[in-house]
């Protein structure tokens, strides 16, 4: 089993601001790591696929990094509609997702 | 478009069951892996099942395995999760998702599943 470890929780921050969110991984997946946002509401969106891959009509400034059990999503300038939460996944083994962070309004 | 159409939710008493559907449409759904996945109010993702595009591999959760049965029927381009002795902490919004290679691309909007006396 792998258990993926979502960091921070919670944070905090200003539109404008760039967000580095963090998913730690038990053991390794490679470069096997998605990112999903989620707003109230809403299912999941798929952001980044294989640690890196920007998926279809996701902007730019979303990007995404790491391999083995660091991985990183940054957000370059948070814009008003990027305050969400965001999810990561592997695809190695199951269960597959992280427990969230949230990005809220500063 | 890619669209994934959950029904079937609603409020059930503990011990009981519903069926849980997913209608596709927009691109061939014989040839894809198919999941579902829920969100209890509050809390983040839990994926439930997993079935591939010919319905020979199927796995589950630990938490439902033995009361949950996922199955598709690609003539009609659907796919089921039948939910037996339900328990209040199944209580959920149920997505059906369409996984490419390891990863859920499309989602549907969900629907609610509320086991309650």
């Amino acid at each position: 089993e792998v258990v993926l470890t979502q960091s921070p929780a919670i944070l905090s921050l200003s539109p404008g601001d760039r967000a580095t969110l963090s998913c730690r991984a038990s053991q390794s997946v490679r470069g096997y790591l998605a990112w999903y946002q989620q707003k109230p509401g809403q299912a999941p969106r798929l952001l980044i696929y294989d640690a890196s891959n920007r998926a279809t009509g996701i902007p730019a400034r979303f990007s995404g990094s790491g391999s083995e059990t660091d991985f990183t999503l940054t957000i370059s300038r948070l814009e008003p509609e990027d305050f969400a939460v965001y999810y990561c996944q592997q695809r190695s083994n199951w269960p597959p997702f992280g427990g969230g962070t949230k990005v809220e309004i500063k | 478009d890619v669209q994934l159409v959950e029904s079937g939710g609603g409020l059930v008493q503990p011990g009981g069951s519903l069926r849980l559907s997913c209608a596709a449409s927009g691109f061939t759904f014989s040839s894809y892996e198919m999941n579902w996945v829920r969100q209890a109010p509050g809390k983040g993702l839990e994926w439930v099942s997993y079935i591939n595009s010919d319905g020979t591999y199927i796995y589950y959760a630990d938490s439902v395995k033995g009361r949950f049965t996922i199955s598709r029927d690609d003539a009609k381009n659907s796919l089921y999760l039948q939910l037996n002795s339900l328990r209040a902490e199944d209580t959920a919004v149920y997505y059906c998702a369409r996984e490419d290679l390891g990863y859920f691309h499309h989602w549907g909007r969900g629907t609610l599943v509320t086991v309650s006396s």
